[in-house]
């Protein structure tokens, strides 16, 4: 079984570009998380969907991010315009009655 | 809300050394405990979990145990190997319903040959 896919796996851009984070869950879970990962904050919590609903985006820094669950097989995390502190590793996981599994991170630069 | 405290690092150990990393939590209910693991420049994996009081965890000789009384549930190793160095996240997995992570600061293991 293929676990969380997440592409791009590293993304290098430019103070004010727009920057699209993708993630394909396991097959069958229904719930998704965004984290993002900075040596100074840890492991932070974005937004969370369930059955491609989102429960709660609390973790959201700014309105520059925003994120979709179109399908159940799908989700997008964005962030318009980026700025050098969003430099980060963005981990999306997936989880069905508490097995869960992590993608292998997307690696953003913002210069 | 929910939160997860853990010890501060780097720890740095000698091969066969024994390891303690700390980890406390505040929660409402009763939440699962989990160890996670991250090797340099690669995603987190489970290392072990418990579910309930009293519950302990073991894989790959580590282990931990689900202590309410003291709401902890330190992650420890009889003999390290360089083969170990990580950085280690406790985290908890809240009631709610939704399964979401709520994950300590991690910390950081070094050992050394």
């Amino acid at each position: 079984d293929a676990g969380v896919i997440q592409s791009p796996r590293h993304e290098v851009t430019e103070m004010g570009q727009e920057v699209t984070l993708r993630c394909k869950p396991i097959s069958g879970h229904n719930s998704l998380f965004w984290y993002r990962q900075t040596m100074m904050r840890g492991l932070e919590l974005l937004i969370y969907f369930n059955n491609n609903v989102p429960i709660d985006d609390s973790g959201m820094p700014e309105d520059r991010f925003s994120a979709k669950m179109p399908n159940a097989s799908f989700s997008t995390l964005k962030i318009q315009p980026s700025e050098p502190r969003d430099s980060a590793v963005y981990f999306c996981a997936s989880s069905l009655a508490g097995v869960r599994g992590f993608g292998p991170g997307t690696r953003l630069t913002v210069l | 809300g929910d939160s997860v405290t853990q010890m501060e690092g780097p720890v740095t150990l000698s091969e066969e050394a024994f390891l303690t990393i700390n980890c406390t939590y505040t929660a409402t209910g009763y939440p699962s405990l989990f160890w996670y693991v991250q090797y340099p420049g690669e995603g987190l994996q489970l290392l072990l979990k418990a579910t309930k009081a009293d519950d302990k965890g073991s894989n790959k000789g580590f282990e931990a145990t689900y202590r309410k009384e003291t709401t902890s549930f330190h992650l420890e190793k009889g003999s390290v190997q360089v083969s170990d160095s990580a950085v280690y996240f406790c985290a908890l997995s809240d009631s709610g319903g939704y399964n979401k992570l709520i994950f300590g600061a991690g910390t950081r293991l070094a050992v050394h040959p």
